[in-house]
């Protein structure tokens, strides 16, 4: 079975443009989250979606946007770029979302994202 | 607020020896925990997850964790390092796996 995918793999993007990032979950996987890698960092939470519902946000301004979509592959749009959004973008599927014994997260290679 | 330190930024072992990579959390109830590694341009694969029961936790790829709640521990242990093994280690606290927090990553190097 195919894992997570992603794309673009790469993009480079100038200041105050707009950009969507799409995903493919892993076939059968209800639940995409997103999360920003800047280099040098660790993974940080930006959304969640779970039967095309938000189930969970991050601290990130409201430029940043998503949504899932029947087949439950996900978008992330980011407008107004700023240099700061330089980063690699990775989706994460799972199976559902707010299990008693948790969820395992299955990641996709990222998009990296460069704002000139 | 739940968080996540990994004291160590970089670690350097001989290929053969052993291996201990340290993470401690903050968080308000019973954490899921978990142990993610990142080669190079690669995504973030699961080593191995801790939701209850036994503290000590077998991964994949001859990988172990031991959960410590005494001192908000859940340091990753491999006996004997292979070259294959250098990469970024990422430990990460969760619950529902919503808003999952990752710690800053150790960087693993492995010296032949």
């Amino acid at each position: 079975d195919a894992g997570v995918t992603q794309s673009p793999t790469h993009l480079i993007k100038t200041r105050g443009q707009h950009v969507t990032l799409r995903c493919s979950p892993i076939s059968g996987h209800k639940s995409v989250s997103w999360y920003q890698q800047v280099l040098g960092q660790g993974p940080q939470f930006i959304f969640q979606y779970y039967e095309k519902e938000e189930r969970g946000r991050g601290n990130f301004p409201d430029r940043f946007s998503a949504r899932q979509f029947p087949n439950y592959s996900s978008e992330l749009n980011v407008n107004a770029l700023l240099l700061g959004d330089s980063a690699l973008y990775l989706c994460a599927s799972s199976l559902g979302w707010g299990r008693s014994d948790g969820e395992t997260q299955y990641f996709g290679p990222g998009t990296r994202l460069l704002v000139l | 607020a739940q968080s996540v330190t990994q004291p160590d930024i970089h670690i350097t072992v001989s290929e053969g020896a052993s291996l201990e990579l340290r993470c401690n959390y903050s968080y308000g109830a019973t954490p899921y925990l978990f142990w993610y590694v990142q080669s190079p341009g690669q995504g973030l694969q699961l080593l191995l997850k801790y939701f209850s029961g036994d503290t000590l936790v077998q991964g994949i790829k001859g990988f172990e964790a031991e959960f410590k709640r005494s001192q908000s521990s859940f340091n990753l242990r491999k006996p004997s390092v292979h070259w294959s093994d250098a990469a970024e280690y990422f430990c990460a606290v969760g619950h529902n796996n919503n808003d999952m927090r990752f710690g800053a990553g150790t960087r693993l190097t492995v010296k032949p």
